[in-house]
């Protein structure tokens, strides 16, 4: 089964200021898709930002941006210029090419503050 | 607006009581499931389901039952609740956009179980 880790259970950020999450996943499979998930609290998990594998380059959305290295496994989440409203939970999440569910890691939670 | 709605968001119940969760989604996907999420922690896959009349036992152990009558709808249900049943239950569903992108999965507000 695939495994997804998350090193880092709790990050703090001032707000204006870049972070970055990590994540790395283990795989013998050579195509499949990778997600990070926000789950601010008490709300609907929210998709934050997509790469496929066979896609070389970073996938970027708005301040959302990753830092995908395939050889390497690792999947690392950039936030820039952070905001208040960034503070959530967020979850790695692996989809084998031929899958159907995605797997998780166990999260990091972020805490933007003033 | 195509969204997937589970109830209740909060429930409460005695050891012993059948309960159902629901959870229903207006966006005609195919493809349902039931996460169990604990405090802090990862999701795990409890059921799926492809479609009508198809369901399938995720990664996770789960005394939980689940059916698909309607492509919309996929319930949960436990038929004698537990205490180690306490937990976040969230109902997702998913489809492939093919070229536009790649497989989208949308997330339920979840229900948070508590079994005294």
């Amino acid at each position: 089964a695939q495994t997804v880790t998350q090193s880092q259970p709790e990050m703090s950020v001032q707000e204006a200021e870049t972070v970055t999450l990590s994540c790395t996943y283990d795989t013998s499979e050579n195509n499949y898709y990778l997600f990070w998930y926000k789950q601010p609290p008490s709300r609907q998990m929210i998709l934050v930002i997509r790469q496929e594998a066979y896609k070389q380059q970073n996938a970027t959305e708005n301040r959302f941006s990753v830092n995908f290295q395939k050889a390497a496994k690792s999947f690392s989440l950039k936030i820039s210029d952070s905001q208040l409203g960034d503070t959530a939970m967020y979850f790695c999440a692996y989809l084998p090419g031929s899958g159907y569910a995605l797997n998780f890691g166990k999260g990091t939670s972020l805490l933007v503050t003033p | 607006e195509a969204d997937i709605y589970q109830t209740p968001r909060y429930l409460v119940i005695g050891t012993g009581k059948k309960i159902t969760l629901e959870c229903s989604q207006t966006m005609g996907h195919d493809k349902m499931y039931w996460y169990q999420q604990d405090p802090g922690m990862e999701l795990h896959l409890i059921h799926y389901s492809y479609g009508v009349n198809s369901t399938e036992k995720g990664d996770l152990s789960s005394e939980s039952t689940v059916s698909r009558i309607r492509t919309e709808h996929f319930p949960l249900t436990l038929e004698s609740a537990r205490p180690s049943h306490t937990s976040q239950y969230l109902c997702a569903s998913s489809e492939f956009e093919g070229s536009r992108g790649g497989p989208t999965y949308t997330f339920g507000s979840g229900t948070r179980l508590t079994v005294v």
